[in-house]
């Protein structure tokens, strides 16, 4: 079982239009938790990235969220452009080893 | 793409055959990482090298070996492959293994 769920599996939104994506982990300890932008055909390229005793952080209309009590993690996505059609990848890290967990991702696609 | 690059980019195989991929960068950076992205599943990760000749195994390492001679690359080795091992290849890189990784542009393989 993945120790990484993120949902939706897929989501379609209208340019200028907000959005939540959803990670829900079962990793711990855990050092960090990261959100990845991954563009087709491109490799992952990092948005955020939270350790365990942060609870909020942005990166321009981006802002990740942490509850490390609930194990659970938000990507919220403001005023939405075309550009940000892409899959968004939870990833956490566990505490004492290198083996990060990734999530299946999310596949955003924004209309005009 | 953070000074990182992959070869080839897209390869046809046949079962039963060696494949090499390989991972160059130029960021000087300790770690680096090889992953498959695999429909319905998040990046997993295969090996990973945490400085010349020191390597270990990730998640997914069976019918894969690796090497690292030098800091800049990093060579990945399916000894005899498989269709099972049809999938996407990226490899990523970090200064150490709690900072972000950023990727390479990934190598399409198909085996046949």
């Amino acid at each position: 079982k993945n120790q990484v769920e993120q949902s939706p599996q897929s989501l379609i939104i209208l340019e200028g239009k907000n959005c939540t994506l959803q990670c829900n982990y079962t990793v711990s300890p855990f050092s960090n938790l990261r959100w990845y932008k991954q563009d087709t055909g491109r490799g992952p390229v990092s948005l955020t990235i939270m350790t365990f005793s942060e609870n909020t952080k942005s990166n321009g209309r981006y802002t990740a969220t942490l509850d490390a009590d609930t194990k659970q993690s938000s990507l919220h996505i403001t005023a939405s452009q075309l550009s940000d059609s892409a899959s968004y990848i939870c990833v956490v890290s566990p505490l004492n080893n290198n083996d990060m967990r990734f999530g299946a991702g999310t596949r955003l696609t924004v209309k005009p | 793409d953070a000074g990182i690059t992959q070869s080839p980019r897209h390869k046809v195989t046949e079962t039963g055959t060696p494949v090499t991929l390989r991972c160059h960068q130029t960021e000087n950076h300790r770690y680096m990482y090889w992953y498959r992205q695999d429909p319905g599943h998040g990046l997993r990760l295969i090996h990973y090298s945490y400085g010349v000749k020191d390597t270990d195994k990730g998640e997914v390492s069976d019918g894969y070996s690796v090497s690292r001679s030098k800091t800049e690359d990093f060579l990945l080795t399916l000894e005899s492959a498989t269709s099972s091992q049809t999938s996407v290849y990226f490899c990523a890189i970090s200064r150490t293994n709690q900072e972000t990784q950023y990727f390479g542009p990934g190598t399409r393989l198909l085996v046949l």
